[in-house]
């Protein structure tokens, strides 16, 4: 039973739109949720978190904004780069354990 | 370069054999994990350790072992592979397992392919 879901495997945008990546969580409990980019054969790499008491948190392009009644959170990426392009998984945590969990996956694709 | 590095980068291996995947970080990061990737699962937790000396059982545990002999190392061992341990492997480390580090970034490993036949 998957915890974190990430329903769309594959988003494809223009160069300087904004790319929104979504994501569901079903475990009220969670504290934390980050999220990781992936490259090619390369490990993930983390981006961006947020405390489950904020609803938003920006660092330069990148903004994830969690919604806790609707149990969703949200990565917007503005203006889109084509390095941009990546696998980007969602993850959640409770505080002070180790058990990270991530959602499939989005696959990024910002076109020049 | 201090990082985390993992050995081998891809193995091909027959049913019923062992094989341990090696993982070593410099960062002298207490927290160490173990991950498995697989298509449409994201990635999932194997073991983990806390500190040296320490492991713990994550989300799939069953069929892999690990041992934590000091702060860089922690080898995740298949004893028998059956082909359903066809997967990517990542190794991943942390400061902190938790407490006032809340966000705890993990860093990770370039990955193991590994492929059971």
């Amino acid at each position: 039973d998957q915890q974190v879901k990430q329903n769309s495997p594959s988003l494809s945008v223009q160069e300087g739109r904004i790319s929104i990546l979504n994501c569901d969580y079903t475990n009220s409990m969670f504290d934390y949720f980050l999220w990781y980019k992936k490259y090619p054969a390369e490990g993930p790499t983390f981006l961006i978190s947020i405390s489950s008491i904020k609803d938003k948190n920006e660092d330069g392009r990148f903004t994830v904004f969690l919604n806790k009644s609707a149990k969703h959170l949200s990565l917007h990426i503005v203006p889109s780069q084509p390095g941009d392009s990546a696998v980007y998984f969602c993850a959640a945590k409770w505080f002070n354990n180790n058990d990270m969990r991530f959602g499939a996956g989005t696959r990024l694709t910002v076109k020049p | 370069i201090a990082g985390i590095t993992q050995a081998p980068t891809s193995q091909i291996l027959a049913a019923g054999r062992r094989m341990t995947l090696r993982c070593t970080q410099d960062m002298r990061h207490n927290a160490m994990y173990w991950y498995r990737q697989d298509l449409g699962l994201g990635l999932r937790l194997i073991h983990y350790s806390n500190t040296a000396g320490t492991t713990g059982k994550g989300e799939v545990p069953d069929g892999y072992s690990v041992s934590r002999a000091n702060t860089d190392d922690f080898p995740l061992t298949l004893a028998s592979a059956v082909p359903s341990q066809t997967s990517v492997y990542f190794c991943a480390s942390s400061r902190l397992a938790g407490g006032p580090d809340a966000y705890n970034e993990q860093f990770f490993g370039p990955g193991t392919r590994l492929t059971v036949l």
